[in-house]
């Protein structure tokens, strides 16, 4: 089955700077990768996703890039803020042609972010 | 905030006790996956039902079962529990697909509930 490998486990940047979060699956079957947002206590927010077919995908101040060769992608965070503190996860699954939620998720074990003011 | 509500939000249960946590899907969603979270990891998938019928399942003993209702709610149903099952579980609900956009689905993810086996 997919394994996920997540890095760093926690991650500390000034107000500002960027933060990178790096992920590695092992199943090149997968072919689309969510990335989660899980403030303390609350529920698993996607914050955004990224297909095989597309190397890179932006949303204002959050990036994802996906290297289907060496089966690793990242969340880039530009311009941190206070309230982008929180524990990251990535995923993986095998999404079918014609696309549908009928799918299972395998997590990475999440980065814990603290963007210091 | 995501239409997806679980119930209870916290249970404590004594070691070979039995649960049940309940899932109401976001309205319209026909698909419930569910995850077990253990503290400082990430959630883990457990099964996942669609149009009440088991459309995949992980790698969990078959002391955990579920059900999916005609209003596409759902249970999460574990026996025998074990102290290794404290962890916070989570339901997400998503429509499945749309054969007019072929496009996938977010899954939704539901609040939570926190169980704790002593």
């Amino acid at each position: 089955g997919e394994n996920v490998e997540q890095h760093p486990s926690t991650l500390s940047v000034q107000e500002g700077d960027s933060a990178v979060i790096k992920c590695t699956y092992s199943d090149s079957a997968s072919n689309y990768f969510p990335w989660y947002k899980q403030e303390l206590g609350k529920r698993p927010q996607l914050i955004i996703d990224i297909r095989s077919n597309v190397g890179e995908k932006k949303d204002q101040r959050i990036a994802v890039t996906l290297n289907k060769t060496a089966k690793h992608f990242s969340l880039h965070i530009t311009e941190t803020q206070p309230e982008d503190s929180a524990v990251y996860f990535c995923a993986a699954t095998h999404l079918r042609e014609w696309g549908g939620s009928n799918y299972k998720l395998t997590f990475g074990k999440g980065t814990l972010l603290t963007v210091n003011p | 905030e995501t239409g997806v509500t679980q119930s209870p939000t916290h249970l404590i249960k004594t070691r070979g006790q039995q649960v049940t946590l309940r899932c109401s899907s976001q309205s319209g969603h026909n698909t419930v996956s569910w995850y077990q979270q253990a503290l400082g990891q990430g959630p883990q998938f457990i099964f996942q039902y669609y149009r009440e019928e088991e459309n995949g399942r992980g790698n969990f003993p078959p002391r955990f079962s579920g059900l999916q209702f005609p209003n596409y709610s759902s249970e999460l149903n574990v026996n025998a529990l074990e102290l290794d099952d404290s962890a916070l579980y989570l339901c997400a609900s998503s429509l499945g697909w749309d054969r007019r956009t072929l496009s996938s689905y977010e899954q939704y993810f539901g609040p939570g509930t926190r169980l704790t086996v002593t």
